[in-house]
């Protein structure tokens, strides 16, 4: 049972415009959300997070917006450039009991010129 | 260096051979997870280490895996008896100090058993 979803296995947005990457999960006791970034052939790379007590938190062209009443949360990445395309995933912990990090199965992000 | 190290970065395996996999974390990060990535899919979480203690291996998915950090710093992740199943990109990934931190992964290893 997948506890982090990303739904969307891919998505190709225009230079220069918004990309919104989704994710959904299911555990209620998850206190704290993270993105993180893959290039072919390397590990993945942290981007930004965002605790329960929040409902967004931004970092330059990144934006990351949670809805706890729908267990959703989104990326965007404004405006979009050809170093975005990755593949991102979605992570979440239940961080009060130090518990691990969950990961979703990612979302491909291609950036066309 | 300056991030974590993976070693071999790649390694073929007849099935049935054992293997070892090693993590160099970064200096004075007290946690250290390894993670299991199956191609198209996410990473799976597989067991951690706050320093040489083992307080988390229930992702293991058998007894054929065995991690060990014996001295809070380099981890071994070692398969036995290795399965075409377990063909993946062994992740390693350390933080400074509470789980829930961000964590700085290595290249990762990628095991194919033949």
């Amino acid at each position: 049972d997948q506890q982090v979803k990303q739904n969307s296995p891919s998505l190709s947005v225009q230079e220069g415009r918004i990309s919104i990457l989704n994710c959904d999960y299911t555990n209620s006791m998850f206190d704290y959300f993270l993105w993180y970034k893959k290039y072919p052939a390397e590990g993945p790379t942290f981007l930004i997070s965002i605790s329960s007590i929040k409902d967004k938190n931004e970092d330059g062209r990144f934006t990351v917006f949670l809805n706890k009443s729908a267990k959703h949360l989104s990326l965007h990445i404004v405006p979009s450039q050809p170093g975005d395309s990755a593949v991102y995933f979605c992570a979440a912990s239940v961080n009060y009991r130090d518990d691990k990090i969950i990961f979703g199965k990612g979302t491909r992000l291609h950036i066309l010129p | 260096g300056a991030g974590v190290s993976q070693s071999p970065r790649y390694k073929v395996a007849k099935r049935g051979q054992d293997v070892a996999l090693r993590c160099d974390p970064i200096s004075g990060h007290v946690s250290l997870f390894w993670y299991q990535q199956a191609l198209g899919q996410g990473p799976e979480f597989l067991t951690y280490f706050q320093n040489e203690a083992q307080l988390d291996k229930s992702g293991l998915p058998s007894d054929r895996f065995f991690a060990e950090r014996p001295e809070g710093s380099v981890s071994t992740l070692k398969i036995q008896r290795t399965q075409q199943e377990d063909s993946a990109v062994y992740l390693c990934a350390s933080s400074l100090d509470r789980v829930g931190e961000k964590l700085f992964f290595g290249s990762g290893t990628q095991l194919s058993v033949l």
